[in-house]
Order: C-alpha cells, then structure tokens, then sequence
C-alpha cells in the first residue's frame, strides 16, 4: 500500500525566499504523483501533475520533480509571496489507480 | 466547464439523523473518488467508483456508510445514523483517467452536534 509523507509538515518564511517542499513516497511503481494547493476552508487546487515517465513539470514560479528511484517529489517554489500561504498536498497514484495524499505542508509567507 | 459540482456546501445535524452528501463529477469522468478531511487524519479515501461501479470501498468507516451511483453524472454518500466523530469535510474528486490528474470538488463540511 502507498504511503506518501511531506516534510516539513510546516513552514513560514520571509517573502521573497526561494523554497523547496518535499514529499516522499513508499511505492516506486508509481503511476503519477500531483500537488495540490489548499487554502483555509477551501478545497483542493490543482497545481502540477507529473507523470511516472516525466521528471519535472514547470508552471509559472512552480517547479516539481519526481525522482521514482529515491521515491521522493519536490515543489520548489521561487520568490515566495504573501499569497502563496496555504497548505500543499502531494498525492501518489500507484498501480491501484489511487491517490494516495500526504498530510501536507502548512505554509506562511510573511510580508 | 463548472468542475466537480458538492452539494450542500455545510450540513449541521443532530447526533442520529441521516445525512446525504452529493457530487456531481466533471462530464466525461469515468472514475469517482469519496474523501473525508480532518485534523487528526488528513485526507482518507473512503470509496472509489469506475464506470459507475465501487470499486475500493475498503476505506468506508462501517456500515452507517454506504455511497452509490446511480449514473454517470451523479454519486451520492449516506450516513445513517450519523454521529459526532463523523464531522469533518468531505471530498468528492474526479479524473478522466489518471494520465489526467485528479479534480476535486469544494467540499462539505459537516458537522454533527
């Protein structure tokens, strides 16, 4: 069974700070791993989905990598800002076709 | 499109009463997911739908739940009786096919007294 764990599990920093969040997972077979974005009360906003076959995806100031072999994912974000506070999920899909969710890192961007 | 449409937004109910979470998935998703949020255990499958038919329902609590879908554009879950510790948000998600990632929908947030 998939197993996902996100380090740290909170972080404030200084905005303009580049950041990298970390996600690691059990199950190397995986299919594809996806981060999410959820503010407080809201729900689940997708931010970038990688494929087991691709090693990183780009989208704007986000960059996400997927290394399989080490079993590990990272978001790294550019020149945080204020409005970047909130809290980021990761979730793997291995072979059973279900995203397996970590319990996220809470993020603050102080001005 | 309007994405994955959750009905009602917030339900609050009494210790006993039946509740009926709804979802409407994004057309042309063939796969439903049912989560449930909370504090203590973050994000927690409950049940997994492709082409209309449970697949994984291993998540489910115990028997007061029970979720269905009737058709392609609709899903339902019920708790029956509903108690306290059921309060939390719950998460209808769907997907097209995992090459598509996963989109979910706003949630409702239940709460039990």
């Amino acid at each position: 069974k998939q197993e996902v764990t996100q380090i740290p599990a909170a972080l404030s920093v200084p905005e303009g700070e580049n950041l990298v969040l970390n996600c690691s997972f059990t199950d190397s077979a995986i299919y594809n791993l996806q981060w999410f974005r959820q503010d407080p009360g809201k729900g689940l906003t997708s931010l970038l989905l990688i494929q087991s076959s691709q090693r990183e995806q780009t989208s704007g100031r986000l960059n996400a990598s997927l290394d399989k072999s080490s079993g590990r994912s990272t978001l790294y974000i550019a020149a945080s800002q204020p409005g970047d506070s909130a809290t980021y999920l990761c979730a793997g899909s291995g072979g059973s076709y279900i995203p397996t969710f970590g319990r996220g890192t809470s993020l603050i961007v102080h001005p | 499109d309007a994405g994955v449409i959750q009905s009602p937004r917030h339900e609050v109910t009494e210790m006993g009463q039946e509740v009926t979470l709804r979802c409407k998935p994004i057309s042309g998703h063939n796969s439903l997911f049912w989560y449930r949020q909370t504090m203590m255990r973050g994000l927690e499958l409950l049940i997994y739908f492709n082409n209309n038919v449970p697949i994984d329902d291993s998540g489910m609590p115990e028997d007061r739940f029970s979720a269905k879908m009737p058709n392609a554009s609709f899903s339902t879950l019920k708790i029956q009786p509903s108690e306290p510790r059921d309060s939390a948000v719950y998460f209808c998600a769907s997907t097209p096919g995992t090459t598509y990632g996963y989109t979910f929908g706003s949630g409702t947030r239940l709460t039990v007294v």
